[in-house]
């Protein structure tokens, strides 16, 4: 989705090495989630952000949510092969507990080489 | 055992043939999602259901219909397949109590002769 823009495309990194993938919204944000998805296989809920200002972490990952840039950051340290796979973000534009239908940004792809 | 599961995981179809994609759940979550998958374009919502008797159209239902057969069970059918819905497809399930969280099932991979 346009609404949702996600950079880098695709990305390749040395084990060991720090990461950044940011997720950037035309809209006001509600809430902002983070999955991974191994290739071709189902996606793995990571975390949600909900408040300007909220940072997240679990394990090596951490995202960020910064409202005046409408914007959220993924921070993965030290990355791992075990961090390989494509990164998507979501989006909740609509706040009104309507089902949270989310708007999906097109995915980063992470390459971690050995 | 998965809480929510998808059927077949992988399906090939000739144009024209009608089929049908299935999703359980276990987690006791209202409302199911259809999505499906192309690659660069991210996720893309086909149709929604809030409770068994709710049905919506999502960004891209055109050439889809669903059913909720239960709370549990939520399908999709293509009428008539062709080639550009070769996809991965995904069930998802989220609930008002549980946050929302949309919880996604393994995904279906459909190709469209």
């Amino acid at each position: 989705s346009q609404e949702l823009e996600q950079s880098p495309q695709s990305l390749i990194v040395q084990e060991g090495k720090n990461l950044t993938i940011n997720c950037t919204s035309s809209k006001t944000l509600y809430g902002l989630y983070w999955y991974k998805q191994k290739y071709g296989e189902g996606l793995i809920f990571l975390m949600m952000l909900q408040k300007g200002g909220e940072e997240k972490s679990h394990e090596k990952i951490t995202a960020k949510l910064d409202e005046k840039k409408q914007q959220s950051s993924l921070h993965i340290t030290a990355s791992q092969p075990s961090h390989a796979g494509i990164y998507l973000c979501g989006a909740d534009f609509l706040n009104n507990n309507a089902g949270n239908m989310l708007t999906f940004g097109g995915g980063t792809r992470l390459m971690v080489k050995p | 055992d998965a809480d929510v599961t998808q059927t077949p995981r992988n399906r090939i179809t000739k144009t024209g043939k009608r089929i049908m994609l299935e999703c359980s759940q276990t987690k006791g979550h209202d409302r199911m999602y259809w999505y499906r998958q192309d690659p660069g374009l991210g996720l893309r919502l086909i149709y929604y259901s809030f409770d068994v008797k709710d049905i919506n159209k999502g960004e891209i239902s055109d050439g889809y219909s669903v059913s909720r057969q239960a709370q549990a069970k939520f399908s999709l059918s293509l009428e008539s397949a062709i080639p550009n819905q070769t996809a991965l497809y995904f069930c998802a399930t989220s609930d008002l109590l549980a946050g929302e969280t949309q919880y996604f099932g393994p995904g279906t991979r459909l190709l469209v002769l």
